[in-house]
């Protein structure tokens, strides 16, 4: 069974840089099929899809986020992982990580990880 | 890319049937057939219910149904169970390998 979990800092400072690493275990990351996907909650409020990557590296953003966010992968370690530079307290949130079809099968994030709270705060 | 709308709660008694609006626009909902819908119970890891529109994960109940006209696609549960009582959001492409979801439905069994 595939499952994923995201790890990181759970406080930032603003102006900071937030990272999160998302682990995949019980599959590969390198599965040519797959993207792997960032998506965010802030409190109270709905999903936001940040940002997907493809084991190549290839990267996908959502344009009001993708002057400060960075998604990259390791192979080696089955993870990816997100840089998020400039944070505010607007970017307060729960993380998620999801694998992500991309695909002429269907468009969809059919794993995700429980999720992970990132505060913002001095 | 503004958020897909979604009514902010719904509701319905054990063993009725309800329907999830999610409301986009010509440029994502009504642009593509790749609409999902997700549920969430708070703590826990979001479940992918449909894909696609229409078309249900093995594992997902066939009480769950998926539809879509226009610019607004639709889930329908039927047959409501205590479990189903969760948060549901719904996500369309939206061209240009961009996705959006919707604000969520809280979903309460009465």
């Amino acid at each position: 069974q595939l499952q994923l979990q995201e790890s990181g800092p759970g406080l930032v400072k603003p102006s900071e840089t937030l990272s999160l690493t998302c682990t995949v275990s019980g599959g590969s990351i390198s599965n040519s099929i797959y993207y792997w996907g960032w998506i965010r909650q802030p409190p109270g409020k709905g999903l936001e899809w940040i940002g997907s990557i493809y084991y190549s590296g290839t990267t996908y953003y959502i344009p009001s986020l993708s002057s400060r966010v960075t998604i990259s992968v390791d192979t080696s370690k089955n993870q990816f992982s997100l840089r998020l530079t400039s944070v505010t307290a607007a970017d307060t949130s729960v993380y998620y990580c999801a694998r992500h079809l991309v695909s002429s099968n269907g468009f969809y994030f059919d794993y995700w990880g429980q999720g992970t709270l990132v505060t913002v705060s001095s | 890319q503004s958020a897909l709308t979604q009514p902010r709660s719904v509701s319905g008694s054990p063993g009725q049937s309800v329907t999830i609006s999610c409301t986009g626009t010509s440029s994502d909902v009504g642009g593509y057939n790749y609409v999902s819908w997700y549920q969430h119970h708070p703590g826990k890891a979001p479940k992918l219910m449909i894909y696609d529109v229409t078309k249900r994960p093995s594992g997902v109940p066939d009480r769950f149904s998926g539809s879509k006209s226009g610019n607004t696609a639709s889930l329908t549960i039927s047959g409501l169970q205590a479990e189903d009582e969760a948060d549901y959001y719904c996500c369309s492409y939206a061209g240009s390998y961009t996705w959006v979801f919707g604000g969520g439905t809280k979903l309460t069994v009465l």
